[in-house]
């Protein structure tokens, strides 16, 4: 168990390039849950996938805002035509299929749009 | 209103001093109750997970819940420099699809 694994840990883009971020979660866990934070608030959820299906989609998520995990294993989050207003640390977590069982978090993706 | 509020602080305390961290929330079907730790530029850490109303104790910590009030708090004891980070509550009801996480209080603990 190595832990939620995320790459890269920073991320410099100008503003409308397009970007994509992995996360490998913890091996035996089939939930995986993308969050955006920003300085001085709490995480803010984006999606989740139990296994390779995506079952939630935040509203606020713009349609620039696109994830997959294609084989129920990492998943990618990739931001097209990223604006000055999607700087933020975008967080990957991940847990088990069991109700009682815990959220861990990954080191986090530090994005800044130029 | 949001879920869940929380105390953006700062807080500020001397080494040695008991903290108590505290988070209200308004959905009753919330049952499992987390403390996180972020330092700065990390990712958060579980710190505490709790279910339904009462206390649990590990090592200098202690985090309590009480579901009639819709109150949790996490108290930390004999406080440290090394605790100085935010401290984030987080929810979720019995499907445990959805987490629900508060602004986070920033703590700095002085030496």
């Amino acid at each position: 168990d190595t832990g939620v694994s995320q790459n890269p840990r920073h991320k410099i883009t100008k503003r409308g390039q397009n970007v994509t971020f992995r996360c490998d979660p913890i091996s035996e866990h089939n939930r995986l849950y993308w969050y955006r934070q920003t300085l001085g608030q709490g995480p803010e959820f984006l999606t989740y996938f139990q296994n390779e299906a995506q079952l939630e989609k935040s509203r606020l998520l713009s349609d620039r805002f696109s994830a997959e995990r294609p084989k129920g294993s990492f998943s990618t989050l990739e931001i097209q035509r990223t604006e000055q207003g999607d700087s933020a640390m975008y967080l990957c977590a991940s847990k088990s299929g069991q109700i009682n069982e815990k959220l861990f978090f990954g080191s986090g993706t530090q994005l800044s749009v130029l | 209103q949001k879920e869940v509020e929380q105390d953006p602080g700062p807080l500020s305390v001397p080494e040695g001093a008991i903290v108590s961290l505290n988070c209200t929330y308004s959905n009753s079907a919330f049952q499992y109750f987390m403390w996180y730790r972020q330092y700065s530029r990390k990712g958060p850490e579980l710190l505490m997970y709790t279910y339904s109303s009462g206390n649990k104790e590990d090592g200098r910590f202690t985090a309590q819940v009480d579901k009639s009030s819709k109150y949790i708090s996490l108290f930390i004891r004999d406080s440290q420099p090394s605790d100085s980070a935010t401290y984030l509550c987080a929810m979720t009801s019995n499907t445990g699809n959805q987490f629900y996480f508060g602004t986070g209080t920033s703590l700095t603990v002085i030496p």
